[in-house]
């Protein structure tokens, strides 16, 4: 069984600092893929890395997938309230047979 | 163009009863799945469909649940005699398949039910 591993659980951090939350396995993934979670709402795509080194950028967030394809981080700098909620990574499976695994996600704060 | 449409958003059944949670898939879309999340946890993988087909269960306990996408309507999730264990939120997500090697797997989600087992 594939797990991914997201750290830290929870994050409460003042608005203007900078963060960095974590995304790890032992197993190789083909694709990771980070999205963002609202209370009451379902999860929203942010993006998806594919290859080991990638790094992408959306705005004030760095996405980074490690030269292996085990491990994932997401930085945002300068957060804002508006950056508030569940950071969850999901993993795609080398044979891309199985559907997606996800972690139990970085619960984020930012406190204006 | 709608989402991933779900409903009902909440919904509360007495233990024994059974819970029906439906979900309509982006226009296009036609592999559905569903997940299941409970609180501080993140998404537990249950069922892949496509229209008519069950393409992976894996995630799906052996007995109570039931999922099927009929040719026409709605994707359904079937809970039969819940317990209070059941109370979750239930997400559905839609993708659109392409051939293996294009697929980005990317999911659209919807906003999820919400089942409360008294």
């Amino acid at each position: 069984t594939q797990l991914l591993e997201q750290s830290p659980q929870f994050l409460s951090i003042q608005e203007g600092e900078n963060l960095t939350v974590y995304c790890n396995s032992s197993s190789v993934f083909s694709s990771l893929q980070w999205y963002r979670q609202e209370p009451g709402e379902g999860p929203v795509l942010l993006v998806t890395v594919v290859t080991g080194g990638e790094v992408k950028k959306l705005k004030r967030l760095t996405f980074q997938f490690g030269d292996a394809r085990k491990d994932s981080s997401l930085h945002i700098t300068a957060a804002q309230p508006g950056d508030t909620g569940l950071y969850l990574c999901a993993g795609e499976d080398l044979g891309g047979n199985t559907p997606l695994v996800f972690g139990k996600g970085t619960r984020l704060s930012v406190i204006a | 163009n709608a989402g991933v449409m779900q409903n009902p958003r909440h919904l509360v059944r007495r233990r024994g009863q059974e819970a029906r949670l439906r979900c309509s898939p982006m226009k296009g879309h036609s592999h559905v799945y569903w997940y299941r999340q409970l609180p501080e946890e993140g998404l537990k993988f249950m069922v892949y469909l496509q229209k008519e087909n069950i393409i992976d269960e894996s995630g799906m306990p052996k007995e109570r649940f039931s999922a099927e996408f009929p040719k026409e309507g709605p994707s359904i999730l079937r809970i039969q005699q819940v317990v209070r264990g059941d109370s979750a939120a239930y997400f559905c997500a839609s993708s659109q398949y392409t051939d293996r090697g294009a697929n980005t797997g990317e999911l659209f989600f919807g906003e999820g039910s919400r089942l409360t087992v008294l």
